[in-house]
């Protein structure tokens, strides 16, 4: 079955430390997603990439980085410049003008 | 940032209900506009994509209409379940990719 995994479910960083959110995706779809959900709050974009080897800064993209190496892969990287990294982050996928397909989530923590 | 408002918040009806939910939008540069459904412990999932001025459509009991010159797209439930319980979230996109509103939250009692 094709789809968007995204790992860890749960993770947890320390203060200083830089964690990396996985999303893999087998549909075959140019675009690439991440969000960030706070409570009461509706999915914010960080980044996106709509081809291999190009990414664009979303509205929320200080504080992480991301690459797009390979079409099936984009990870996240939430570095120590990022001071408030406690969130749900979401990952998409998506061909065109087509709905989007969404992972299941990573929900980060501080330690 | 496109500015994405959600009415109302939160809902709560009871099983068998008609509802409905608003969603607006700036209606310079659009290109579409996507609602989702998102459960509890689930990834949203997609109910429509709609692109044109007066656009409607249909998936069983829920259907959306669009009006792309004044910026609103509603969502109607008929005859709610407490299946249908989640949260729908509306996302128009622009030049460069969806702006989701804070979405309205559902609750459906049987």
């Amino acid at each position: 079955d094709g789809g968007i995994t995204q790992s860890p479910k749960y993770l947890f960083r320390k203060e200083g430390q830089n964690v990396t959110l996985s999303c893999e995706q087998n549909l075959n779809h140019d675009a690439m997603y991440w969000y960030r959900q706070d409570p009461g709050q509706g999915l914010r974009l960080i980044y996106y990439s709509q081809i291999v080897n190009d990414f664009q800064k979303g509205d929320i993209a200080e504080g992480y980085s991301v690459s797009r190496e390979k079409k099936e892969s984009f990870p996240l990287t939430v570095t120590s410049a990022q001071k408030n990294p406690t969130a749900f982050y979401l990952c998409a996928s998506c061909v065109g003008n087509q709905p989007q397909h969404f992972g299941d989530g990573t929900r980060l923590s501080i330690l | 940032i496109l500015n994405v408002e959600q009415s109302p918040q939160s809902l709560h009806v009871q099983e068998g209900d008609s509802t409905n939910f608003t969603c607006s939008f700036p209606s310079s540069n659009f290109y579409a506009l996507h609602w989702y459904r998102w459960e509890t412990a689930k990834s949203p999932e997609a109910l429509f994509v709609m692109t044109l001025n007066g656009d409607e459509k249909k998936k069983g009991r829920i259907s959306a209409t669009l009006n792309t010159k004044e910026g609103y797209s509603y969502l109607y439930i008929k005859g709610s379940q407490p299946e249908d319980s989640a949260t729908y979230l509306c996302a128009p996109k622009g030049r460069r990719a969806l702006t989701f509103g804070s979405g309205t939250r559902l609750q459906v009692q049987p």
